[in-house]
């Protein structure tokens, strides 16, 4: 059975502060990442793919560990707003027709406090 | 955003009946999906449909049927409602099997 785990917090964080987390996966065939943000009693939205040589979007990096099965989200300087739960997803692609390679981590919740 | 509505937002109903929820999209997507939230488990796939008439069960799907007869409409039917399938369901949608994007939700409670 595919696994993707993440630390479900709550992380409480002093505004403007540095927030990392991970997430690791068991299927060493998985090719595709991304992270999501779902903030309370709302939609998922995609915040960010993940690509093996990591990636930028402003505030927010992504790594990518193939070795080592894991995948991290940076936020620095972090806002009020970055409070919400942040879910890993990994994608198997199986292809051939079946679109039902995604595989969606618990959530970790962080909280960012004034 | 995929322009993908959910309804209704918001249902209670009583054990036994049947219920069905809609998803509509207008992005013209081949992939949707059916997926339940619940506390302690996460985002769990229901059913999925990669084209008009052709759907695929998920991880958990006994007690739901889905059918797919136009692009822009995927519902899914609890034949019979049980206090079990008390939860939050999202449908989503993609147009490659990649990055999916999700509708707002319903609010499903079986009394």
């Amino acid at each position: 059975r595919k696994e993707v785990e993440q630390d479900p917090g709550p992380f409480n964080v002093p505004e403007g502060a540095t927030v990392a987390f991970n997430c690791t996966y068991s299927n060493s065939a998985s090719q595709s990442f991304f992270w999501y943000r779902q903030d309370c009693r709302k939609e998922p939205k995609l915040l960010m793919s993940v690509y093996s040589s990591g990636n930028e979007d402003g505030r927010f990096t992504a790594q990518l560990n193939r070795a080592s099965q894991y995948i991290s989200l940076l936020i620095r300087d972090s806002k009020l707003s970055d409070s919400a739960t942040y879910l890993c997803v990994v994608n198997d692609f199986r292809g051939g027709g079946g679109a039902d390679g995604l595989t969606f981590g618990k959530g970790t919740h962080l909280i960012i406090q004034p | 955003d995929a322009g993908i509505t959910q309804s209704p937002r918001h249902k209670v109903t009583e054990t036994g009946t049947p219920v069905t929820l809609r998803c509509h999209q207008t992005e013209n997507h081949r992939y949707m999906y059916w997926y339940r939230q619940d506390p302690g488990h996460g985002l769990r796939l229901i059913h999925y449909s990669y084209g008009v008439k052709d759907t695929d069960k998920g991880e958990v799907s006994d007690g739901y049927s889905v059918s797919r007869s136009k692009t822009e409409d995927f519902l899914l039917t609890l034949e019979s409602a049980t206090s079990s399938q008390t939860s939050v369901y999202f449908c989503a949608t993609s147009n490659q099997d990649s990055e999916q994007y999700f509708g707002p939700g319903t609010r499903l409670t079986v009394t």
